[in-house]
Parts: C-alpha cells; sequence; structure tokens
C-alpha cells in the first residue's frame, strides 16, 4: 500500500463547477500535509497547507480528518487555468515529503 | 526568497554519456537537499537526500553508483548521471531545506531538469 493515495482521475468538469478530490494516507505519525499543483512538464507548485480546523484561500478549501487519515481539496467555480495535477503531500520527520500519486483536473470550456 | 535553481532544464545526449545536473539555494542555505525522479504520469518519486558534507543517502532501489551526489557547499548540491542509457530519460527535480527557510513550506524546489537519451 502507498503511504499516500490519490485517486488518478482524470475529472473532467466544465468551467464553474465545484471539484472535490480526495486523499488517504497511512503513516500516521505524520506531521503536517500540503497540496501541491503540478503543471506539465513543471516543477511542483505549493497550492496550500491543510489543517484539522480546515483551511481556506479563496476559491479552494483544504480540509483534514486525522482520526480517519484523509484529506480533502475542493475547488469551487473551476478555471480553465486549474487544469493541471494535484498532489497531495504528507510532511515527515526530517523535512520528508511522500506524495501521493497525483490526481489530474480538466476544466473545459 | 527561498529559491532554488535547477540547471540545466533540458538535457538530449547520446546513451553512456554522463550528465551532471546543478541544483542551488539562491537566497538561503540549504542544508539539506532532495533529489527527485518523475516517470510521466507518475508522481515524485524520492531517489535521495543529502546533508552538507555528508554522504547522501539513497532510496532503496536506486544505485549510488549511477547516481553520483554531491553536496559539498551550503548552497551546491549535483547530481551526476553516470554513463546514462534510455530508461535514466525522465524529469529531475531538487529541492532543498534549511533553517532560514520561510516555514511555509518544508521544501523548495527547483524548476526540474528534462533528461533524455537517445
Amino acid at each position: 500500500r502507498k503511504e499516500v493515495e490519490q485517486d488518478p482521475g482524470p475529472f473532467n468538469v466544465p468551467e464553474g463547477a465545484t471539484v472535490a478530490f480526495n486523499c488517504t494516507y497511512s503513516n500516521s505519525a505524520s506531521q503536517s500535509f500540503f497540496w501541491y499543483r503540478q503543471d506539465c512538464r513543471k516543477e511542483p507548485k505549493l497550492l496550500m497547507s491543510v489543517y484539522s480546523s480546515g483551511n481556506e484561500d479563496g476559491r479552494f478549501t483544504a480540509q483534514l480528518n486525522r482520526a480517519s487519515q484523509y484529506i480533502s481539496l475542493l475547488i469551487r467555480d473551476s478555471k480553465l487555468s486549474d487544469s493541471a495535477t494535484y498532489l497531495c503531500v504528507a510532511h515527515n520527520a526530517g523535512n520528508m515529503l511522500t506524495f501521493g500519486g497525483g490526481t489530474r483536473l480538466m476544466v473545459k470550456p | 526568497g527561498a529559491v532554488v535553481s535547477q540547471h540545466p532544464s533540458r538535457v538530449i545526449c547520446k546513451s553512456g554519456t554522463s550528465v551532471k545536473i546543478e541544483c542551488r539555494s539562491l537566497d538561503f542555505q540549504a542544508t539539506t537537499m532532495f533529489w527527485y525522479r518523475q516517470f510521466p504520469k507518475q508522481s515524485l518519486m524520492l531517489m535521495a537526500t543529502s546533508n552538507e558534507g555528508s554522504k547522501a543517502t539513497y532510496e532503496q532501489g536506486v544505485e549510488k553508483d549511477k547516481f553520483l551526489i554531491n553536496h559539498a557547499s551550503l548552497t551546491l548540491s549535483t547530481l551526476t548521471v553516470t554513463s546514462a542509457h534510455p530508461e535514466d530519460s525522465s524529469f529531475y527535480i531538487c529541492s532543498a531545506s534549511g533553517p532560514a527557510v520561510y516555514s511555509n513550506q518544508p521544501q523548495h524546489f527547483g524548476d526540474g531538469t528534462r533528461l533524455s537519451i537517445l
């Protein structure tokens, strides 16, 4: 079993739609979590941190459920520019990051 | 701040060639640097972790004699793919962390190097 698991997608949604991604993790000792965005042939870029209390940044909302070892990302009012791969990432001791396989999002006009 | 520069961004070379990739932290001291590899439609896989002045720690399945890592200073780490073959073609990404970086993320990524071996 992978330490961080994601549905690979792709999620094909129309502009303006709301889409949600889920992620599960197996290492209960993971210190914190992040969502990264990766465009094709580019490096991953930090999208947002994930807190148990929830974290909202504009159209993006991230949530962590430690009891269920489950992380979510909600994107409202999808834009064409949101098309990318979204990586769920666990932060472990020693500043180590473990990446999920990524979920691909395609927003269509 | 917290900028990591990776060079070159693109390499195309013949089989058997050795290729060196540089990773520099431009505005902070990187006590630890990480090297990842990403194959098409797959996620980033950690290859090795290097601490300044120490030998790199390689992940299981990564050949240390094939992928030579040097981290001689707090701002520079290099990855050399020795005698590269077509199966080594991949996207290689470095990242850096250190005590002076912003706390909002534990690692800062370079732009990546796309390596194609013919």
